[in-house]
């Protein structure tokens, strides 16, 4: 199975500030990489997928990029709403399908 | 708007087994796979497996083979998820989650179904 190692596990932005997630896949996905955002006792919403394609909807200073085995996820001004936790999704190699450990956001 | 509408939570005993449901609208059922995921505290998110609703046929983790079983009712535009010979270890919350046909991305979650199984 492919591993997706996630980082920070957590952080405290202040508002306005740029956020940069980072997932690292145990081998190359080929850019099939999404971003969920999740609030609490809520379920995932797409972000981002195929690596830096925006989902309609989602505001744009999210942002995402990377190739190859590494990617990262971009909030470009760090907003209250923005607080909540993030995951990646691998879906290169399928089954499985796996996630990173996630990220959880917090405003300063 | 696509929308997937999981069952209620559900409070079961070890060794017992619970069915899921997740009733899709907004789209043609059998257009898109489902997907089933498990989230906990420790463990954080993992895939379950996959059914294409058109045909029936079925994906699975490793982990799950055994655990769960993946079934639709095409009438109903309804998946369905088994959880069998329960034990503390699968007090989770299920998702359900459709595949997109486009991209490696599930594009579309249910609001989710607390499981806790406690004698």
């Amino acid at each position: 199975d492919i591993q997706m190692t996630q980082s920070p596990a957590s952080l405290s932005a202040s508002l306005g500030e740029t956020v940069t997630i980072e997932c690292l896949a145990s081998e190359d996905i080929y850019s099939n990489l999404a971003w969920y955002q999740q609030k609490p006792g809520k379920s995932p919403q797409l972000l981002i997928y195929a690596a830096n394609r925006l989902q309609d909807g989602v505001p744009s200073r999210f942002s995402g990029s990377g190739s190859g085995t590494q990617y990262s996820l971009k909030i470009s001004g760090m907003q209250p709403e923005d607080e909540g936790d993030y995951f990646c999704l691998q879906g290169s190699k399928f089954p499985p399908w796996t996630f990173g450990g996630g990220t959880k956001l917090e405003l300063k | 708007q696509v929308q997937l509408q999981q069952s209620g939570a559900e409070l079961v005993k070890p060794g017992t087994s619970v069915k899921l449901s997740c009733k899709a609208s907004g789209y043609t059922f059998t257009s898109n796979h489902m997907n089933w995921i498990k989230q906990t505290t420790g463990q954080g998110l993992e895939w379950i497996g996959i059914i294409n609703p058109g045909s029936g046929g079925t994906s699975y983790n490793v982990k799950f083979k055994g655990k769960a079983t993946l079934t639709v009712d095409k009438s109903s535009s309804t998946a369905f998820m088994q959880l069998s010979s329960l034990t503390p270890e699968d007090s989770a919350v299920y998702y359900c989650a459709r595949s997109n046909n486009y991209y490696y991305v599930m594009d579309a979650w249910g609001q989710g179904a607390s499981v806790t199984v406690s004698s």
